[in-house]
């Protein structure tokens, strides 16, 4: 079982309320990820981060925001939720390739299912 | 582009028969291919990673081939249990990017059936 976490694993919130995806990893590694998937379909990715202090968009454009403060921590925040951010969201964190880690394997949380009444 | 398109889209069969799930992938220039088991609400788990040079893995009952001048991939599952109900997700990184770009399919909706 990886060591990642995400909280809450259910949300449900109303139309324009700001919300905040914590996702926390102990297993040191430098990246992290954020992907949306939707019931059926593939896992898009959002976001993405190398390391501290370094935050990237990934394919599929998102009008949530993050953030890498810390290592072990990056958190995905929505600052007016809508119904159209209903979705699972998952946070996978690998290591460094420099580092020689598995072929870049990553290791995903529980997720967080978000629902936008 | 590059794709990953999986095959059936969803299957049942009996607890403690056989199934093999289908991949096929567009991704260049690839680096390995990851079969991972997704149960209902939960993240994806790895059950197997295979590069260029490796034609089976198997993980206890889950057995991947891959061919990749065909690109293609399987994912043999043997005496299926009920626990084996989950989504089966085909899973290609490249090797053209430092990010290690992951490229996923649709996954295998299976349901095994007392």
């Amino acid at each position: 079982e990886a060591d990642i976490y995400q909280t809450p694993r259910y949300l449900v919130i109303g139309t324009g309320k700001k919300i905040t995806l914590e996702c926390s990893q102990t297993m040191g590694h430098d990246k992290m990820y954020w992907y949306q998937q939707d019931p059926g379909m593939e896992l898009h990715l959002i976001h993405y981060s190398y390391g501290v202090n370094s935050t990237e968009k990934g394919d599929l454009s998102s009008e949530s925001t993050v953030s890498r403060i810390r290592t072990e921590h990056f958190p995905l925040t929505l600052e007016s939720a809508r119904p159209s951010h209903t979705s699972q969201y998952l946070c996978a964190s690998s290591e460094s390739r420099l580092a020689g880690g598995s072929y870049n394997e990553q290791f995903f949380g529980p997720g967080t299912r978000l629902t936008v009444l | 582009k590059n794709q990953v398109e999986q095959s059936p889209q969803s299957l049942i069969i009996l607890e403690g028969k056989n199934c093999t799930l289908q991949c096929n992938y567009t991704v260049s220039p690839f680096s390995n291919l990851r079969w991972y088991k997704q149960d209902t609400g939960r993240g994806p788990v790895s059950l197997t990673i295979m590069t260029f040079s490796e034609n089976t893995k198997s993980n206890g009952r889950y057995t991947a081939t891959l061919d990749a001048d065909t690109k293609q991939s399987s994912l043999h599952i043997t005496a299926s249990q009920l626990s084996d109900s989950a989504s089966y997700i085909c899973v290609v990184s490249d090797r053209g990017s430092t990010l290690g770009r992951l490229y996923f399919g649709r996954g295998t909706q299976l349901t095994v059936w007392p």
